[in-house]
């Protein structure tokens, strides 16, 4: 596609359950980018791969959170045993190469744990 | 401990004047800064970015000036337009120093006035 695609664009779960959240970045980025933004926040880094291994996973909060991205190209983030502070939007983002600076965003996947 | 400080949380401006938006800095390892435009329910967008080496960097009404001395930097839109209505990030990288990434501050939402 155009641009970064996320899905879903909004999940509601309850408290304890396991999500997931995929990225489908530009056709070619070889640089990708999982990001978290809490209300009235601005985002905040998670995990970085170049290519189909995490660069830099400095990010994730604790061992609840995981992604991957097998081939290179689609990454999924996936929560495990939710909690309600993990509601936020979880943003993607995509890059040529990675270490420019110029991230290319989608429009989020907005989760709400109940 | 915020890296990234936007210190304003909104900003009004009537149109026609200039909109000015200002973002401090605590990691001397920054060397490449960019401003990200927001809207609801969107990702953010790339707008201008500046690196270290320079202190002014101009793209049609968006102009970024940094000053390094005082770890500030700020983004001037000159004549402000009722489509500039939009949060605002300002975001810093360490490229020199290998992290990938940007360190976004939490984001100034900006007013357009007719």
């Amino acid at each position: 596609g155009a641009g970064v695609s996320q899905t879903p664009s909004n999940k509601v779960t309850e408290k304890g359950k396991y999500v997931e959240l995929r990225c489908d970045p530009i056709s070619g980025h070889t640089a990708l980018y999982w990001y978290r933004q809490s209300l009235g926040q601005g985002p905040e880094f998670l995990i970085y791969f170049q290519g189909t291994g995490a660069a830099d996973d400095s990010g994730l909060p604790n061992d609840r959170f995981f992604a991957v991205r097998p081939e290179g190209s689609v990454s999924t983030l996936k929560i495990q045993r939710t909690e309600r502070g993990d509601s936020a939007v979880y943003l993607c983002a995509s890059s040529l190469l990675g270490g420019s600076g110029e991230l290319f965003f989608g429009e989020g996947s907005r989760l709400t744990v109940l | 401990d915020q890296q990234v400080k936007q210190n304003s949380p909104s900003l009004s401006v009537q149109e026609g004047r200039i909109s000015i938006l200002n973002c401090d800095y605590t990691n001397s390892m920054f060397d490449y800064f960019l401003w990200y435009k927001k809207y609801p329910a969107e990702g953010p967008t790339f707008l201008i970015s500046i690196s270290s080496i320079k202190d002014k960097n101009e793209d049609g009404r968006f102009t970024v000036f940094l000053n390094k001395s005082a770890k500030h930097l700020s983004l001037h839109i000159v004549p402000s337009q009722p489509g500039d209505s939009a949060v605002y990030f300002c975001a810093a990288s360490a490229l020199r120093g290998g992290a990938d990434g940007l360190t976004f501050g939490k984001g100034t939402h900006l007013i357009i006035q007719p």
